[in-house]
């Protein structure tokens, strides 16, 4: 069966400080994945999406994820967080064909001035 | 573009009324979705039309649950009689041209 799995349902970091937000899937063929941000009060944004080639892919905000097929991953990465980017997190695999989602349940992120 | 625009961005109403919210879709999108957001389940796909046909509604939890698309541009779900447990936020998005979704505002549903 489809499925996302976000391990991490809070995570605190410092401002300055690198951050990895880890996605796990469970999907049998090649997956489109993405990473939404939600802040509160609001929609979902959309901050990166990986459909094929290069399995580093670079997102809005600073961002980037990284798909490694062996380990069914796509981690999200950012070198320095910034006190706005403090929300929730989401990562979602997209089926082919039906274009319908999975999400994960979410990271809740915090960060400390 | 404005994105999806949902209406009315917050909604209080009482255990057995009517609840209709809409949604407006981004010009040119194909699929729409109707999402529900509860902190206990999290993210839940309720339905989604494509080209304003129903494709699969296994998401609806009840038969108080409905929703339509008379156009491209407009789409409605229904909750009739609302409870108290419908008390949510429903989002709405499009699936972009490659094959992301574009979410809306939501709409935050209390039911008392």
């Amino acid at each position: 069966a489809q499925s996302v799995t976000q391990p991490d349902i809070h995570i605190t970091v410092s401002e300055g400080a690198s951050l990895e937000l880890r996605c796990n899937y469970s999907y049998g063929a090649t997956p489109y994945l993405f990473w939404y941000v939600q802040s509160p009060g609001q929609g979902l944004q959309l901050l990166l999406k990986y459909f094929s080639g290069d399995t580093l892919v670079q997102g809005i905000k600073g961002f980037e994820a990284e798909f490694k097929r062996s380990q069914s991953s796509f981690n999200l990465r950012k070198p320095s967080v910034h006190w706005s980017d403090a929300a929730e997190y989401f990562c979602a695999v997209g089926t082919s064909g039906t274009y319908k989602y999975i999400f994960g349940t979410g990271t809740r992120l915090k960060v400390l001035a | 573009d404005a994105g999806v625009i949902q209406s009315p961005r917050h909604e209080v109403t009482e255990m057995g009324q009517e609840v209709t919210l809409r949604c407006k879709p981004i010009s040119g999108h194909d699929y729409l979705f109707w999402y529900r957001q509860t902190m206990m389940r999290g993210l839940e796909l309720l339905i989604y039309f494509n080209n304003n046909v129903p494709i699969d509604d296994s998401g609806m939890p009840e038969d108080r649950f409905s929703a339509k698309m008379p156009n491209a541009s407009f789409s409605t779900l229904k909750i009739q009689p609302s409870e108290p447990r419908d008390s949510a936020v429903y989002f709405c998005a499009t699936r972009g041209f490659l094959n992301e979704q574009f979410f809306g505002p939501g709409t935050r549903l209390t039911v008392l």
